[in-house]
C-alpha cells in the first residue's frame, strides 16, 4: 500500500523565514500527490496537488511544493511565512480507492 | 452550498455507550470517507464508500460501523465506545469513485469517551 512520511513533527519559525516540510511516498509508478492545511479549529483544506506535468506546483496563499521522482519526494515550499501560516501541514497520496496521509508537520510562526 | 456537513460538533460518552455521527454532503460526489485524527498519527482512515450501497473497510476499522444510507449520507456508528476512541472524526467526499481526487472535508466532531 502507498504511503507517506513527514519528517518534521513540529517547526518553529520566524515571519519572513523560509519553509521547507519535506514529505517522502513510499513507491514509484504514476504518483498524484497532494497537501492539506489545517489552520487551527478549520477542517483540512487543499494546499496544492500535483498530478503529472510541471514537477514544480504552485497551490494557495504563496505555497509551492516540487516532485522529485528519483527522490520519492513532494516537499512543500514558501520562500516567507507569515504569523496567518500557523497550522497543521499533511501530506497526501492516494491508495487505490482512499487517501494515506502523514502524520502531519505543525508549523508555529512566531510574529 | 453547505459542502460537508457534520453533526453533532462536540460528544462526551461514557465507556459503553452507543452513538452515530452523522455527515451528509451537497455536492453530488460519489466517495465518502471517515477518519479519525489523532496526535502525531495524522489523519486514519476508519470505513469508506466509492459509491451509494457500497462500503469498505479503511485501516482502523475494529468498534465502528457505517451506512451509506444514500448518495448524500454517511453515518459512522460507534456501537461500545471505549476511551480508546476518543479523537476528532472527519467525514470526507471526492467527485470520483477513486482516491486520486481532492477530498473536501467536513468541520469534523470532537468525541471524548470516559
Amino acid at each position: 500500500a502507498q504511503s507517506v512520511s513527514q519528517h518534521n513533527h513540529h517547526v518553529i519559525l520566524s515571519e519572513a523565514a523560509s519553509l521547507e516540510l519535506g514529505c517522502n511516498y513510499s513507491y514509484g509508478g504514476t504518483v498524484n500527490l497532494f497537501w492539506y492545511v489545517q489552520y487551527p479549529g478549520q477542517h483540512l483544506q487543499l494546499l496544492l496537488k500535483y498530478f503529472s506535468g510541471d514537477p514544480l506546483v504552485k497551490g494557495i496563499k504563496g505555497f509551492e511544493a516540487e516532485f522529485i521522482k528519483s527522490k520519492f519526494s513532494f516537499n512543500l515550499r514558501k520562500p516567507s511565512v507569515q504569523w496567518s501560516d500557523t497550522a497543521e501541514y499533511f501530506c497526501a497520496v492516494p491508495n487505490n480507492n482512499d487517501m494515506r496521509f502523514g502524520a502531519g508537520t505543525r508549523l508555529t510562526v512566531k510574529p | 452550498n453547505a459542502g460537508v456537513t457534520q453533526t453533532p460538533k462536540f460528544q462526551v460518552l461514557k465507556t459503553g455507550q452507543s452513538m452515530t455521527l452523522q455527515c451528509a454532503q451537497d455536492m453530488n460526489h460519489n466517495s465518502m470517507y471517515w477518519y479519525r485524527q489523532d496526535p502525531g498519527m495524522g489523519l486514519r482512515l476508519i470505513y469508506y464508500s466509492a459509491s451509494e450501497g457500497t462500503t469498505d473497510k479503511g485501516e482502523v476499522p475494529n468498534g465502528y460501523n457505517v451506512s451509506r444510507l444514500n448518495k448524500r449520507e454517511f453515518s459512522l456508528r460507534l456501537e461500545s465506545a471505549a476511551p480508546s476512541q476518543t479523537s476528532v472524526y472527519f467525514c470526507a467526499s471526492i467527485r470520483g469513485w477513486t482516491g486520486d481526487n481532492e477530498q473536501f472535508f467536513g468541520p469534523g466532531t470532537r468525541l471524548t469517551v470516559l
